[in-house]
């Protein structure tokens, strides 16, 4: 079965300090895909970054990074010098490509909140 | 380009009434999928159309929720009766159908928030 987790319910970071989303994920497709959404306030589920089972680089994307590690079932997200614009609902999400439908399994989500 | 639309943003309804969340994909997108998230948990998958065909609605939690899409353009998501336990954020997603599946990307809408008295 797949399943995402992201033990992280909460979490409080002072403007300007560096914050870790952990997300871990359970599939044994061999093929998959993981994700990561931003949920601002406002409600929309805004996407983030796809990462393909094939691929292992770490990415980043101006403050946000993201370190995909396959050995430990591990997709973290990073950002740098948070704002106070990166408060959120940031859910991480799993899909497995070889059943036909690509529907997405969601971990809990971790609320950030970043202070001024 | 206009993204994913959800209508209404809330509704609240007594049980045993009926409602129904309409979702708006974005314009040429053949995949549509429904999504719930309750009581703060997880985002549960409901179902996913393929333009007007249900590819997998194994997520439906019961016969009380109906989908459909007709003429594979937008979608609606029927609750009749609702019970208490259907509150929740309904949210849609659209995707492209391409060959190369690792471009299915899905991008969801605001979410329609149902509480049920």
């Amino acid at each position: 079965a797949q399943k995402v987790t992201q033990a992280q319910t909460e979490i409080s970071v002072v403007e300007k300090e560096d914050v870790t989303l952990d997300c871990v994920y359970e599939t044994r497709d061999t093929t998959y895909y993981l994700f990561w959404y931003k949920q601002p306030p406002s409600g929309e589920l805004v996407f983030l970054i796809r990462r393909n089972s094939f691929d292992e680089q770490n990415e980043i994307s101006g403050r946000y990074s993201w370190n995909f590690q396959k050995s430990t079932s591990s997709f973290n997200f990073t950002i740098t010098a948070s704002q106070v614009v990166d408060s959120a609902v940031y859910f991480c999400a799993l899909s497995g490509a070889p059943s036909g439908t690509y529907k997405y399994i969601f971990g809990t989500g971790t609320r950030l909140k970043v202070l001024a | 380009e206009a993204g994913v639309t959800q209508f209404p943003s809330h509704s609240v309804i007594e049980k045993g009434q009926t409602v129904t969340l309409r979702c708006d994909p974005i314009s040429g997108h053949d995949n549509l999928y429904w999504y719930r998230r309750v009581m703060g948990k997880e985002i549960k998958f409901l179902l996913h159309f393929v333009k007007e065909s249900k590819q997998d609605e194994s997520g439906m939690p019961n016969n009380r929720f109906l989908a459909e899409r007709t003429g594979g353009t937008y979608s609606t998501l029927k609750v009749q009766p609702a019970e208490l336990e259907d509150s929740g954020v309904y949210f849609c997603a659209s995707s492209q159908r391409t060959r190369d599946y690792s471009t299915d990307t899905q991008y969801f809408g605001p979410g329609t928030r149902l509480t049920v008295l």
